[in-house]
């Protein structure tokens, strides 16, 4: 089983559409980091969180400690945000292991 | 511009003949780090750097070698590349604060190993 586990691999949305992707993680963290990657390849951090929720412009994240669940959400979605949303975990020790990654693909 | 720099971005050898990717970072960021992406199996770390001089193996290190000689460069050796090392490769660079910022991305380099 994987430490981090991302959910769904794939997704298909709408443009205007709320979307949500999850992961899961069953090791003890320093951070959580939600990263983007568009088809050209370069990746983009797009949070780093510690406890509770973050928000930059339509992409909010939340992180339960306890439940060692997190949540990134983008709100009206556009064929723009089409892209790879991948969930990092900072161990302790400072390496660093990723989920696999989800495929957005917003339709116009 | 804060960015990290690698060179070369493309790349095909052959078997056995050493190589180095270099990556460089211009924000004075204690944290380095090189990763390595596959189809299927996502981006994994090979080596990470606290700081001058401090380097940890990650994930998957056999095959690579690392220095971290000056903050700013943190170059991955591979003394004699396989073919099971084609891959897209990152170098990423952060700030060593409390909880580990953000991490600052390279352009990537794809290597192919014949």
């Amino acid at each position: 089983k994987n430490e981090v586990e991302q959910s769904p691999q794939n997704l298909t949305a709408q443009e205007g559409e709320f979307i949500t992707i999850n992961c899961s993680y069953s090791v003890g963290i320093s951070a959580l980091h939600w990263l983007q990657q568009h088809p050209g390849g370069g990746i983009v951090s797009l949070f780093m969180l510690s406890s509770g929720k973050k928000k930059h412009g339509r992409l909010i994240a939340t992180i339960n400690i306890q439940e060692k669940h997190s949540s990134l959400h983008i709100t009206a979605s556009h064929p723009r945000d089409s892209a790879v949303y991948i969930c990092a975990v900072t161990r302790s020790q400072g390496n660093l292991i990723f989920g696999k990654g989800t495929k957005l693909s917003v339709k116009p | 511009e804060a960015q990290v720099t690698q060179n070369p971005r493309y790349l095909i050898t052959v078997t056995g003949k050493k190589l180095t990717v270099t990556c460089s970072q211009n924000m004075n960021h204690e944290y380095m780090s090189w990763y390595r992406q596959d189809p299927g199996l996502g981006l994994r770390q090979i080596y990470y750097s606290m700081n001058v001089e401090v380097t940890d193996k990650g994930d998957v290190p056999e095959g690579y070698k690392v220095s971290r000689k000056e903050k700013r460069n943190f170059p991955l050796i591979l003394e004699s590349p396989s073919p099971n090392q084609t891959s897209l490769y990152f170098c990423a660079s952060s700030v060593r604060g409390q909880y580990y910022n953000e991490q600052f991305f390279g352009p990537g380099t794809r290597l192919t190993v014949l």
